[in-house]
């Protein structure tokens, strides 16, 4: 799996867009990024993954650039509650299950 | 819809002994693997676990075990605990081995404390 480069730590105004940069450089042709974040004391949870295009759901959209050597979570609309850590992973989107994580970037959102 | 149920939630036990966590993963949810999260190393794979075969496993000795059941329930066991063992041990449970397979979804964890 590719590796992953990513801020330590950022912050965010609640209410402001938080943009979190994820560099890929080594990525392949068939690997896909995923975006998961983990509160404090909680399991990691799923937000977003793309190939190519740029995605969107109800949580987060992800831009990857055209290269794909790098990609951009985007939180529209930051609450306190999206504190947390926020981890981009890239690997193919079939077989194993595994996910390889880095030490991603500890968004805080303040008041 | 029911999520990852990890049991028991918080653990302590003292060095040498073994233990043994339960992982229930989401319903219809075929492949189950775990992971470890320590200050000092963060989150790291253990193995995982798909129609009660292991398919892939972490960089870890063999004190660390697992297995899977027909309903695909999963257990880890860790042998002869050490200080270093204390952590967080998470359970993540993915669809089947399709092309949602890297989706998972985790449960809140087991604390394990060694002392």
């Amino acid at each position: 799996d590719a590796k992953t480069t990513q801020p330590p730590s950022m912050d965010c105004a609640e209410g402001r867009a938080a943009n979190l940069p994820c560099n890929h450089s080594t990525i392949s042709g068939n690997e896909y990024v995923y975006w998961y974040r983990q509160i404090h004391s909680q399991g990691p949870q799923y937000i977003i993954h793309g190939l190519k295009n740029n995605e969107t759901n109800e949580m987060a959209s992800l831009i990857i650039t055209e290269d794909r050597k790098s990609s951009t979570l985007i939180l529209p609309h930051a609450t306190l509650r999206d504190t947390a850590v926020y981890y981009c992973i890239v690997r193919v989107r079939s077989g194993y299950s595994t996910l390889t994580f880095g030490k991603g970037t500890m968004l805080l959102v303040s008041p | 819809k029911a999520g990852v149920t990890q049991t028991p939630r918080y653990l302590i036990k003292t060095r040498g002994q073994q233990v043994t966590l339960s992982c229930s993963p989401i319903s219809g949810h075929r492949s189950v693997s775990w992971y470890q999260q320590t200050p000092g190393q963060g989150l790291q794979f253990l193995f995982e676990y798909f129609s009660e075969t292991q398919r892939n496993k972490g960089n870890f000795p063999g004190r660390f075990s697992g297995r899977q059941f027909s309903n695909s329930r999963s257990e880890m066991n860790v042998s002869t605990l050490e200080l270093g063992d204390s952590a967080l041990y998470l359970c993540a449970s993915s669809p089947d081995d399709s092309i949602l397979a890297t989706e998972a979804f985790f449960g809140q964890g087991t604390r394990l404390t060694v002392v």
